[in-house]
């Protein structure tokens, strides 16, 4: 079975900093996909980026970046400029193709403060 | 375009009781699903749908938690009878698809049972 890890369970940044949330992950599969979500206080989660495992390019959202290592199932999330904004709970998320199993499955994330 | 919908976003009940969670998906999303997410938890999936059908319940505590999802679009979650242990919140969710469409998930609904 597919499992995700988050090892940092609260890390802290100042303000204009740079911060990097690691993740891990474990599977047997070639194709899938990795998310990372952010889940403010009002616990909406929003996608913040997402990688497709065939893609070799990592994947950028203006902030946000991603350094995606396959062969060490490693998917860390790069936050540059911390805005105080982005104090939040982090999750990593995995998730299959329909062929095999496309179950989302969620790490128990990493709390994020932002520190002025 | 309208994201999730679910209601009520709050509910206290006291144990033994039962209650009931609803859900609107983003239209044309036909894959549902809806997650518990326990304090300082990520979310657990509880029951997806594809359409009308309950593809993936095997996370669903059946003796206690009922979903139905009429017409492939409105989709109710019912916990009958409450235990303390079900506080929590319950997050709904849908994609366009079963692939690796990205999942819009709604606010939530928090659950104390006392």
């Amino acid at each position: 079975a597919q499992t995700v890890t988050q090892s940092q369970p609260e890390m802290s940044v100042q303000e204009a900093e740079t911060v990097t949330l690691s993740c891990t992950y474990d599977t047997s599969e070639s194709d899938y996909y990795l998310f990372w979500y952010k889940q403010p206080p009002s616990r909406q989660m929003i996608l913040v980026i997402r990688q497709e495992a065939y893609k070799q390019q990592n994947a950028t959202e203006n902030r946000f970046s991603v350094n995606f290592q396959k062969a060490a199932k490693s998917f860390s999330l790069k936050i540059s400029d911390s805005q105080l904004g982005d104090a939040a709970m982090y999750f990593c998320a995995y998730r299959g193709t329909p062929l095999r199993d496309d179950k989302i499955i969620f790490g128990k994330g990493t709390r994020l403060h932002i520190l002025p | 375009e309208a994201g999730v919908v679910q209601s009520p976003r709050y509910k206290i009940i006291e144990k033994k009781q039962p209650v009931a969670f609803w859900c609107n998906p983003i239209s044309g999303h036909n894959t549902l699903y809806w997650y518990r997410q326990n304090l300082g938890q990520g979310p657990e999936l509880l029951i997806r749908y594809e359409n009308e059908e309950a593809v993936d319940d095997s996370q669903l505590p059946k003796d206690r938690f009922s979903a139905e999802r009429l017409k492939g679009v409105d989709s109710t979650l019912k916990i009958q009878p409450a235990e303390l242990g079900d506080s929590a919140v319950y997050l709904c969710a849908s994609s366009l698809g079963a692939s690796g469409n990205t999942i819009y998930f709604g606010e939530g609904s928090w659950l104390t049972v006392v």
